[in-house]
């Protein structure tokens, strides 16, 4: 069965430091991956997929990630934190579900950036 | 952009109500769902709909009912409010048009229900 574990509940950085927000994936056979973020009191927002073209994928604000199947992970990483980058993390893994992808969803992380 | 609103963004309940919660995307999206977050949990899926008047289970759909009239609108009604459906209720739109990756969901920014 298909499942996402997020490592951590919480990730503090301060601001200008390098972002590492961890998930790791159970699949049988190769998934669709990807983070959502939710800023506070906002919907959650698509930061970037995976869909087994490049291992690494790039996304919105500065984010990426990479795919590494020997690993089973899928973790975020952004080189320098951005005050605006506070928010909740998640990472997802679609599953195909009579013909409809399902989005499982890890438990989320939220990151908190410090002057 | 994608737009998809939520009818409330908060919400207090006594238990034994009913609630309706609704949700609008306008963007002749035919796929609509339904989550509610809790902390630790992450989204877990209520019901989802391929299109109007159709409507599939999720997860967690015991206690909850949808209904999708037509294409723009999904609601959630709960039928007889419960402390325990106390949650952060996210509604989320898909279209399945080439172009855009079929995984893509655009969601709602949130109704956060209170049931006492």
């Amino acid at each position: 069965a298909q499942s996402v574990t997020q490592l951590d509940s919480h990730v503090s950085v301060s601001e200008g430091t390098p972002v590492l927000l961890r998930c790791n994936y159970s699949s049988s056979y190769s998934p669709s991956l990807f983070w959502y973020v939710q800023h506070p009191n906002k919907g959650l927002q698509l930061l970037l997929k995976y869909t087994s073209a490049a291992t690494l994928v790039k996304g919105i604000n500065g984010f990426e990630a990479e795919f590494k199947k020997s690993e089973t992970s899928f973790h975020l990483t952004k080189p320098s934190a951005h005050m605006s980058d506070a928010a909740e993390y998640f990472c997802v893994v679609s599953l195909d579900s009579g013909g409809y992808n399902k989005l499982i969803f890890g438990a989320g992380t939220r990151l908190a950036v410090h002057p | 952009d994608v737009k998809v609103t939520q009818s409330s963004r908060y919400l207090v309940k006594r238990t034994g109500e009913k609630v309706f919660l609704e949700c609008v995307q306008d963007m002749d999206h035919e796929n609509m769902f339904w989550y509610r977050q809790d902390p630790g949990l992450g989204l877990r899926l209520i019901y989802f709909s391929y299109d109007v008047k159709m409507k599939e289970k999720g997860d967690i759909p015991e206690g909850y009912s949808v209904s999708r009239e037509k294409k723009e609108r999904f609601s959630l009604i709960l039928e007889s409010a419960s402390t325990n459906q106390t949650s952060m209720y996210l509604c989320a739109s898909r279209t399945l048009l080439a172009g855009d990756p079929q995984e893509t969901q655009y969601f709602g920014p949130g109704t956060r229900l209170l049931v006492l």
